[in-house]
């Protein structure tokens, strides 16, 4: 009965790298959702994904920042040329169909930008 | 935009005490109210939630009390205990969770 899974739980990237996070939704799952937390702040939302749909991007950076949930595999949040300013929390959580507002999130990536 | 804000920043209760979070919103859209705790180093647990058709709703010793026409709510913790030093964060949601900025809760042995 594993819970939202996500991978790696510790990121280090020095500026102008790619980033690759991991998450992959509790089974039975089809909505995922990402967050960045910084240091001593809240969860600020990012990007809303259903399967092979993105629902709601609001939250991410026009440039850098894409987000996929394919129809096969984990959704994965790419920062492309990180810069300092990256290094955050970042948060993954699913939620059910039929209970959408219960979101369980994951332990979270740590990205470290040097 | 915070559109949904929370209160006090911090808070230091001593065991057996109660401890109160308080959170308000802004958006009458909002229909689901969460909160959740985040121990260091995890990622934020649901913890109980109320729509805004229920003025109170309880859970051992975790209580939310709900104020629609003040489109304010509130988080009381009986009987605080030292593991229930977290982080707490109250949520709502419209079409997306939107979070409070977190209360960190200390509870002295």
């Amino acid at each position: 009965n594993a819970g939202v899974m996500q991978n790696p739980r510790h990121l280090v990237r020095r500026r102008g790298q790619e980033a690759r996070l991991r998450c992959s939704p509790m089974k039975g799952h089809s909505h995922v959702y990402w967050y960045r937390q910084l240091p001593e702040e809240g969860l600020k939302f990012m990007v809303y994904l259903q399967k092979e749909n993105i629902i709601d991007e609001s939250g991410m950076p026009k440039e850098r920042f894409s987000a996929e949930f394919p129809k096969e595999g984990p959704s994965i949040l790419r920062i492309q040329q990180v810069v300092r300013g990256d290094s955050a929390a970042y948060f993954c959580a699913s939620s059910s169909f039929t209970e959408g507002e219960k979101l369980f999130f994951g332990s979270g990536t740590q990205l470290s930008v040097l | 935009q915070q559109q949904v804000k929370q209160s006090p920043q911090s808070l230091i209760v001593q065991k057996g005490g109660i401890s109160i979070i308080n959170c308000a919103y802004e958006n009458t859209a909002f229909d689901y109210f969460p909160w959740y705790q985040q121990f260091p180093g995890k990622g934020p647990a649901l913890l109980i939630a109320i729509r805004p058709d229920v003025s109170e709703k309880k859970e051992g010793r975790f209580t939310i009390s709900f104020n629609k026409s003040a489109k304010q709510f509130s988080l009381h913790i009986m009987d605080s205990q030292p593991g229930d030093s977290a982080t707490y964060f109250c949520a709502a949601i419209s079409s997306r969770l939107t979070f409070g900025e977190g209360t960190q809760l200390t509870v002295n042995p």
